[in-house]
């Protein structure tokens, strides 16, 4: 069993629209969650991290997390087309600022907004 | 400004070859790792270093090796033993809330 999954996409949304990025993972001892984002030909660049039970806001961006049903998941209100991107969930073992340890990736979900 | 740098951005190996990429880190920390990013395949953990002359193989080590003499250079060697070594490397480190990555390598055997 892969260690995090995600739906596969491509996702194609239209301008505007509510994108929304799903994640599960298998370790119930994982206690911090991240989302990337990966513009084509370049290296991932972190948008959002989550640690608690419950939603996190940031701008257009809200992560949610629910640890019972081991799923976090990424929403992005007003896609704009520069938010066409490969999006990638990360898991972590440790605790909140905690530099033990590694992240283990899913795949990524390939995102395009069309205007 | 603080960052992870990568060179070469691109780097060709001939059959047989070994190759080194470099990684140089100025945020002072501690913990650094190196992927490895295939179409479709997600990143792939070959080896990290949470501390000085100490690190770990990850998941894919079989074909490279790594050194961490100094805190801020984690180098990662690609040798002939990797047979199919295209692909685009990151190095990491790792900052309160996540990884910071560097530009990456893409490597091509030529």
């Amino acid at each position: 069993q892969k260690e995090v999954e995600q739906n596969s996409g491509p996702l194609s949304v239209p301008e505007g629209a509510i994108a929304s990025l799903n994640c599960t993972y298998s370790d119930r001892g994982s206690q911090s969650f991240f989302w990337y984002r990966q513009y084509s030909g370049k290296s991932p660049e972190l948008i959002m991290s989550i640690y608690s039970n419950g939603d996190k806001e940031d701008g257009r961006f809200t992560a949610q997390l629910n640890k019972a049903s081991q799923y976090v998941s990424l929403l992005i209100r007003d896609s704009q087309p520069s938010d066409s991107a490969t999006y990638l969930c990360a898991v972590n073992r440790g605790d909140r600022g905690s530099t033990l340890g590694r992240l283990y990736f899913g795949r990524g979900t390939q995102l395009t907004v069309w205007p | 400004d603080g960052g992870i740098t990568q060179s070469p951005k691109y780097l060709f190996r001939k059959e047989g070859q070994n190759v080194t990429l470099s990684c140089e880190q100025n945020l002072n920390h501690d913990a650094m790792y190196w992927y490895r990013q295939d179409p479709g395949q997600g990143l792939r953990l070959i080896y990290y270093s949470q501390i000085v002359n100490d690190f770990q193989k990850g998941d894919i080590a079989e074909g490279y090796s790594v050194s961490r003499e100094k805190k801020e250079s984690f180098p990662l060697t690609v040798t002939s033993a990797q047979k199919n070594p295209t692909a685009f490397y990151l190095c990491a480190s790792w900052a309160l809330h996540g990884y910071t990555f560097g530009s990456g390598t893409r490597l091509t055997v030529v």
